[in-house]
Order: structure tokens, then sequence, then C-alpha cells
């Protein structure tokens, strides 16, 4: 596609459930990014692959949270046990050169996830 | 402390008036500065991307770093309802991109 998609749109899951949020990026891009946006404020980094590696995931919350991309392609950011805190969007970002380069972000619109 | 402070606003400004927005920073290893736009319910949208300190102007939008201060700003002149939306200052080194929290600015006809 054109552009960095994300699915599913919106998710409500009730507290304890196991949720997936899938991100296509643009095709060919290298890097590949994870933010997590609470209401009213700014994204904050949550995972970063360089084409199939995870190369740093030190903003994950919690080890209830896990994200792949096992073909350097399509990534999923997957949440265990979901808590109401982690109610958020989740926006997803892809950039066309590795870990060393200077090119935009370009951003999906977001899985809006609300945990009851 | 935060690595990157921003002013949450609201901001509200009468179309036609010029908009100031500002971005902290901590982190001296931040190499390239940007702004982004985000509408309610989309994706941050780049606006503009700088290097070095200075002033970089693309229409009626002018970003300037000052890297010795660790201070960014994003003027806008003539500024239109359409650009009603939130505004973040992201900085970058390498793969660590940091965001500010957003200003949200209302232009109003």
């Amino acid at each position: 596609g054109a552009g960095v998609s994300q699915s599913p749109r919106y998710k409500v899951a009730k507290r304890g459930q196991d949720v997936a949020l899938r991100c296509d990026p643009i095709s060919g891009h290298v890097s590949l990014f994870w933010y997590q946006q609470a209401l009213g404020q700014g994204p904050e980094f949550l995972t970063y692959f360089q084409n199939e590696a995870q190369l740093d995931k030190s903003g994950l919350p919690s080890d209830r949270f896990f994200a792949e991309r096992p073909e350097g392609s399509v990534s999923t950011l997957k949440i265990q046990r979901t808590q109401q805190e982690d109610s958020a969007v989740y926006l997803c970002a892809s950039s066309l050169g590795g870990a060393a380069n200077t090119g935009e972000l370009f951003f999906g619109e977001g899985s809006r996830l609300t945990v009851l | 402390q935060k690595e990157v402070e921003q002013d949450p606003g609201p901001l509200s400004v009468p179309e036609g008036a010029i908009v100031s927005l500002n971005c902290t920073y901590s982190n001296s290893a931040f190499q390239y500065f940007m702004w982004y736009r985000q509408y309610s319910r989309k994706g941050p949208e780049l606006l503009m991307y700088t290097y070095s300190s200075g002033n970089k102007e693309d229409g009626r939008f002018t970003a300037q770093v000052d890297k010795s201060s660790k201070y960014i700003s994003l003027f806008i002149r003539d500024s239109q309802p359409s650009d009603s939306a939130t505004y973040l200052c992201a900085m970058r080194n390498n793969n660590d991109m940091r965001f500010g929290a957003g200003t949200r600015l209302t232009v109003k006809p």
C-alpha cells in the first residue's frame, strides 16, 4: 500500500484478555517502530526493528508486551493479560533506512485499545 | 525530568496570528529535530526536519534550532483554521527518537 497500515483501528478488550495489533509498513522500509500514545500525551517509544531484528525493546513497559517482525515486513505487537493502564493508541511507524538513517518516520493511523 | 519538555497548551489564536511553539530537551546527543502535526484520531505527519542550529523555512512555517540552549521552536505565520491540530516536537539520534507531549492549537476564524 501507499502508507503504513494498522489493524484493527479500534479494539475493546476485557481486562485479562490478550490482544494482537498488526502493522503493515511501507514496502521496502527497513526500520519499524512501535509507540504508545496515551490521551493528551506524545508518543512514547516501545520498540524498534531493523528488518527482522529487534534492536531495541527498552520501551516495552512490562513482560506482558511482546513484538515481532519475523520476515522483516509485517509486525505484530502482542499484549498479554491486558490491564486498564494499557488503554492507549498504539502507533506504528516505518522508515526507509536502517538504524543510523536520518530519514522521515511515516506513521500509521494507530490502533486505539480500550481495556475495560 | 523528561528528556523532551513541551507545553501542552491548549493554545487558541485568531486566524492570521503568528503562532510560536517551543520545546526544550536535555540530551545533547540528539542530532535531528522535527515537528510533526497530528490531527484528531490520525497518526503524526512530518512538517519540518532540521539538522543544524539555525532557521529553516517552508512556506508559512519556520523551524528554529538552538543546540547550545537545547531549545527548538516552530513559528506559523498567517495561521489558518486548518492549522488547528496538535503539534509534536521530536528529536532523534539514530534509532532513538523522542517526542514532546504535544501542543494543542486551535485557530479561530
